[in-house]
């Protein structure tokens, strides 16, 4: 099985509509991030958490909110979709100083 | 402002070559830095990583290399396989971990 699991993995939405990406971890890892990523620009930090009780906002955090639930868990809420919020959205998890494990990522088209 | 970017955005080589893929990085206290490889519709995946007091790094077809002086990182591939084709990003890791900085990414042909 996967180490990191998004759902769902594609989705449409309507402008205004709110909508909530999950992602969950088997690595046992504190460290969980949210990213987006569009063509030409890689990937941008929306939101990272250190642990259960620690949520940071990353370079892009307007238009977007988190929720850590478990330690394996962090859902990522867009609460009123707009369509510049399309794109790829990946989910990772890390230890302190190690590499990130990313999720398949899930496809957002806002229309 | 910090920033990791890349010199090139696509790359060809031919079967068998060698690649080689570079990075520049802005923030001279950055400790950690990692290459990642990302296939198409897939997430990114770790391939190798250096720490900022060592230069070079070696895996299973790929090295890694790291020249603080000119701040710039280079991940070479031997034997260049259709496999190895995907969007090669470079990450850098200030102190503590605290902050992972991604650059815009490589994209890789490799042709047969």
């Amino acid at each position: 099985d996967a180490d990191v699991t998004q759902t769902p993995r594609n989705r449409i939405t309507k402008t205004g509509k709110r909508i909530m990406l999950e992602c969950s971890q088997t690595k046992g890892h504190d460290r969980m991030y949210w990213y987006r990523q569009d063509p030409g620009l890689g990937l941008r930090l929306i939101y990272y958490s250190f642990d259960v009780k620690d949520i940071n906002k990353g370079e892009i955090s307007d238009g977007y909110s988190v929720s850590r639930q478990a330690q394996a868990k962090f859902s990522l809420s867009l609460e009123s979709a707009i369509p510049n919020q399309t794109a790829l959205y990946f989910c990772a998890t890390s230890s302190l100083g190690y590499e990130q494990y990313f999720g398949p990522g899930t496809r957002l088209t806002v229309t | 402002g910090e920033s990791v970017g890349l010199h090139l955005p696509t790359l060809s080589v031919q079967e068998g070559d060698n690649s080689i893929i570079n990075c520049a990085y802005s923030n001279s206290a950055s400790d950690y830095f990692i290459w990642y490889k990302q296939e198409s519709g897939k997430g990114p995946q770790f391939i190798i990583d250096i720490r900022s007091n060592m230069d070079k790094r070696q895996g299973q077809r790929v090295t890694v290399l790291l020249n603080k002086t000119v701040k710039h990182l280079s991940l070479q591939i031997a034997a260049t396989q259709p496999g190895d084709s995907a969007v090669y990003f470079c990450a850098e890791n200030g102190p503590g971990g605290f902050k992972t900085i991604f650059g815009a990414g490589t994209r890789l042909f490799v042709k047969a």
